[in-house]
């Protein structure tokens, strides 16, 4: 019954590991996001996309690669952690881009 | 654990009583704004939005207000209650591929 859902929840690893988040939604919607947020709260988009393209890309470090395998699904990869990498990772959607986002129950990234 | 120094600004409030939040955005082309509702461990929650040919919205409860002259936005929630606590955030939404603009956060707290 969940509408945004990501896994894992909990994700503790070392640098220099790669490591892969996973996104779906079930309510039909043609726009997912994944935004970072950081431990002072702060929200920011990293990445969007429509109908499987792309189509926010923000200014982020290239070892980040987003992967859309349909319209349902966003997942999220980094490469080469860095400590600077920890932060709650959160995915959304929406049902056409420029309207309400739902957000999924975010993934907590911990890199030591 | 929850990361501590979140340096968040916080309001706290009576149950009972109305809450005001303020946001002040950025910019001044933005034509749609939402607030969320974070609680602790979850994702943010749509509450209400506002597009930028009105000036005020009514939800349940909540009251969004719009002021494009100062580009100010605020939310009421009237007769605060406990399952009101959590971190509130204002957003914009700067273009139509739905990139959207956190504020900082307010912490709401509910005191009985």
């Amino acid at each position: 019954d969940t509408a945004v859902s990501q896994t894992p929840k909990y994700l503790v690893t070392q640098m220099g590991n790669d490591k892969s988040i996973k996104c779906e939604q079930n309510l039909g919607h043609d726009t997912m996001y994944w935004y970072k947020q950081d431990s002072k709260k702060f929200l920011k988009i990293m990445f969007s996309y429509n109908n499987k393209e792309l189509i926010i890309n923000e200014t982020v470090p290239n070892r980040f690669s987003p992967k859309s395998p349909d319209k349902a699904h966003l997942n999220l990869h980094i490469n080469s952690l860095e400590l600077g990498d920890s932060a709650v990772y959160f995915c959304a959607s929406s049902r056409t881009s420029g309207n309400e986002q739902f957000f999924g129950p975010g993934t907590r990234l911990t890199v030591l | 654990g929850e990361s501590v120094g979140l340096h968040l600004p916080t309001l706290s409030v009576q149950e009972g009583d109305n809450s005001i939040i303020n946001c002040a955005y950025s910019n001044s082309a933005s034509d749609y704004f939402i607030w969320y509702k974070q609680e602790s461990g979850k994702g943010p929650q749509f509450i209400i939005d506002i597009r930028s040919n009105m000036d005020k919205r009514q939800g349940q409860r909540v009251t969004v207000l719009l002021n494009k002259t100062v580009k100010h936005l605020s939310l009421q929630i009237a007769a605060t209650q406990p399952g009101d606590s959590a971190v509130y955030f204002c957003a914009e939404n700067q273009d139509s591929w739905g990139k959207l603009q956190f504020g900082a956060g307010t912490q709401v707290v509910v005191t009985p």
